[in-house]
């Protein structure tokens, strides 16, 4: 298995641009996470997805992010209008459900974002 | 909510000097415990993990953890560092039918010297 893919690896653009981040799981895998990583905040979980399903966004900074899933197998998550604050590197997770608990989580590569 | 406290945030040490890193959680209900490690210019990797058992558990390249439920802890100890463990390590919570949401630490950046 290819393990996580996400694109772009590297992203810079400019205050005020749209910014999409995409994310293909692990085939077979229930879970799908959105993660936000910077010196200042360590790595804050933003949302993720059960069966496609967002469960919890609770991490999302505010309206200017948004994320989907519209099928198994491809997320994205969107900036609009990205702000410099928003530069650090974002990851994408997936993991079975395997009922047992303790399911553990894969990463991606990260898309490392710097919004000039 | 739960929270997880990694005490040091910037570790350096010798080849061949004995590690450990600390974590301490909080949450009163059942918990899976993992530590994770993230390479130079890599992603996050699964070192061990814990969900139930021996508390004792054992992780990839020497690596053990020990969950204390009494201390709320679940350090991370390696007998002898090389210096390809020079990464950031991070511990990690998740609650038993929490939907494998993990809450992470804030991380500790260990430096091996040789």
């Amino acid at each position: 298995d290819a393990g996580v893919i996400q694109s772009p690896r590297h992203e810079v653009t400019e205050m005020g641009q749209e910014v999409t981040l995409r994310c293909k799981p692990i085939s077979g895998h229930d879970y799908l996470f959105w993660y936000r990583q910077t010196m200042m905040r360590g790595l804050e979980l933003l949302i993720y997805f059960n069966n496609n399903v967002p469960i919890d966004d609770s991490g999302m900074p505010e309206d200017r992010f948004s994320a989907k899933m519209p099928n198994a197998s491809f997320s994205t998550l969107k900036i609009q209008p990205s702000e410099p604050r928003d530069s650090a590197v974002y990851f994408c997770a997936s993991s079975p459900n395997q009922g047992r608990g303790g399911e553990t989580q894969y990463f991606g590569p990260g898309t490392r974002l710097l919004v000039l | 909510a739960q929270s997880v406290s990694q005490h040091n945030h910037h570790v350096i040490l010798s080849e061949a000097a004995s590690l450990e890193l600390g974590c301490n959680y909080s949450y009163g209900g059942t918990v899976n415990l993992f530590w994770y490690v993230q390479y130079p210019g890599q992603h996050l990797q699964l070192l061990l993990k814990y969900f139930s058992g021996d508390p004792l558990v054992k992780g990839i390249k020497g690596f053990e953890a020990e969950f204390i439920k009494s201390k709320f802890s679940f350090n991370l100890r390696k007998p002898s560092v090389q210096w390809s463990d020079t990464a950031e390590y991070f511990c990690a919570v998740s609650i038993t039918g929490g939907g494998n949401k993990l809450t992470f630490g804030t991380g500790t950046q260990l430096k091996v010297e040789l």
